[in-house]
């Protein structure tokens, strides 16, 4: 597709329920990252896709949260017994590798914890 | 990273230009400059960057001061459709680097028609 596409759109979890989160991002689009935005902040980094090697998962908040992207293309976020301070936006960028300027970010996924 | 300041929010009139200030006093000498823009219920969208020399593309244009401990994000001609948050980033790579891109709360951009 033309951009990075990320599904659903919005998800409403019962806390201790266990959802993922789909990100397709832009075909041949080496680097994947998630970020998770909170209500008036700005995106914050969990983690980062090389191909199908994950380098670098320091920003994931507990080991709730996991995230694979086995054939180096689609990656899916699971977050696992939801709580409350989960709710956010989750969003995910793709780009060419790390010297090519510029991410391309999806449009994210709202979670809300009831 | 290298931390960067913004004001909270802005406001200008459309169809006149806006000065979106930001200072990096910390800054390294390989930092790169970095700004995206999130429109309402959407994710981050690349405007432009640059290290040393002043950039223009057709979104916007890259002011960097001599000492690149401030730069300036320059729309020429704002739109109802700039109201966006602007972010300064500063990042090590021209990509962005390996551990994403670190924002802060940015600018509120506010467009008055």
């Amino acid at each position: 597709g033309a951009g990075v596409s990320q599904s659903p759109r919005y998800k409403v979890a019962k806390r201790g329920q266990d959802v993922a989160l789909r990100c397709d991002p832009i075909s041949g689009h080496v680097s994947l990252f998630w970020y998770q935005q909170a209500l008036g902040q700005g995106p914050e980094f969990l983690t980062y896709f090389q191909n199908e090697a994950q380098l670098d998962k320091s920003g994931l908040p507990s080991d709730r949260f996991f995230a694979e992207r086995p054939e180096g293309s689609v990656s899916t976020l699971k977050i696992q017994r939801t709580q409350q301070e989960d709710s956010a936006v989750y969003l995910c960028a793709s780009s060419l590798g790390l010297s090519y300027y510029g991410y391309t970010f999806g449009s994210g996924t709202r979670l809300t914890v009831v | 990273d290298a931390k960067t300041t913004q004001p909270n929010s802005m406001e200008s009139n459309e169809e006149e230009p806006v000065h979106l200030p930001c200072n990096h006093s910390t800054i390294s000498g390989t930092d790169y400059i970095h700004w995206y823009r999130q429109l309402p219920s959407q994710g981050p969208e690349y405007v432009i960057h640059g290290l040393t020399s002043n950039v223009n593309n057709r979104m916007a244009s890259l002011a960097i001061a001599e000492d690149r401990k401030s730069s300036t994000l320059i729309l020429h001609r704002a739109t109802l459709r700039d109201a966006a948050v602007y972010y300064c980033i500063l990042s090590m790579y021209s990509g962005g680097g390996a551990d994403g891109l670190t924002f802060g709360k940015g600018t509120h951009l506010i467009i008055q028609p």
